[in-house]
């Protein structure tokens, strides 16, 4: 089965510039994380979604980031304009808490590879 | 709020030795915890969870880890350290009580390196 996928799995941009991240959850996931994770401040939940509805965006750092997920099977993360503090690794996870067996209610999250951003 | 500790950065052991990685953690009721591991440029992949009963849980390649209530600790161990298991370890919390999902919270993470 197909994991968490994630695009670009780098990306090197310069200060100003948009910078568009994606991800597919898997497939009957409902509920999808994007989480950033920097050598000092490890990782930190930006945003999350349950059936494509965002339920918490207070980790977003400020109005140049925002999410979308306009169906069950697609997000994106967006920064507009970058920053250097930007670079870092960003995960998206999803899970399936809602539905299946009881190990699965347990809200374990399954990550993709990551996308690492660097912004010059 | 939930909170995760991981005291150690990081640890450095001999291959064939014997390891602890320890977590606290700090959340009011019955909590779900987790151990993942990230290899270098991976994501982070499962390697155990505890949500209900026998609180010595195990898990992938060898690991296990111990759910203990009265020190709000999972500590995870492996009796025998290879040198593949060299990369960095997470411990998570996540809500046992509320319905939904919700995100997990994540240690800082600690460091492992294995010497031959």
């Amino acid at each position: 089965d197909a994991g968490v996928i994630q695009s670009p799995r780098h990306e090197v941009t310069e200060m100003g510039q948009e910078v568009t991240l994606r991800c597919k959850p898997i497939s009957g996931h409902n509920s999808l994380f994007w989480y950033r994770q920097t050598m000092m401040r490890g990782l930190e939940l930006l945003i999350y979604f349950n059936n494509n509805v965002p339920i918490d965006d207070s980790g977003m750092p400020e109005d140049r980031f925002s999410a979308k997920m306009p169906n069950a099977s697609f997000s994106t993360l967006k920064i507009q304009p970058s920053e250097p503090r930007d670079s870092a690794v960003y995960f998206c996870a999803s899970s399936s808490r809602t539905s299946g067996s009881l190990s699965v209610k347990t809200g374990e999250l399954f990550f993709g590879e990551g996308s690492r951003l660097t912004v010059l | 709020a939930q909170s995760v500790t991981q005291p150690d950065i990081h640890i450095t052991v001999s291959e064939g030795a014997s390891l602890e990685l320890r977590c606290n953690y700090s959340y009011g009721a019955t909590p779900y915890l987790f151990w993942y591991v990230q290899s270098p440029g991976q994501g982070l992949q499962l390697l155990l969870k505890y949500f209900s009963g026998d609180t010595l849980v195990q898990g992938i390649k060898g690991f296990e880890a111990e759910f203990k209530r009265s020190q709000s600790s999972f500590n995870l161990r492996k009796p025998s350290v290879h040198w593949s298991d060299a990369a960095e370890y997470f411990c998570a919390v996540g809500d046992g009580v509320r319905s939904g999902n919700t995100p997990l919270v994540f240690g800082k993470g600690t460091r492992l390196s294995v010497i031959a």
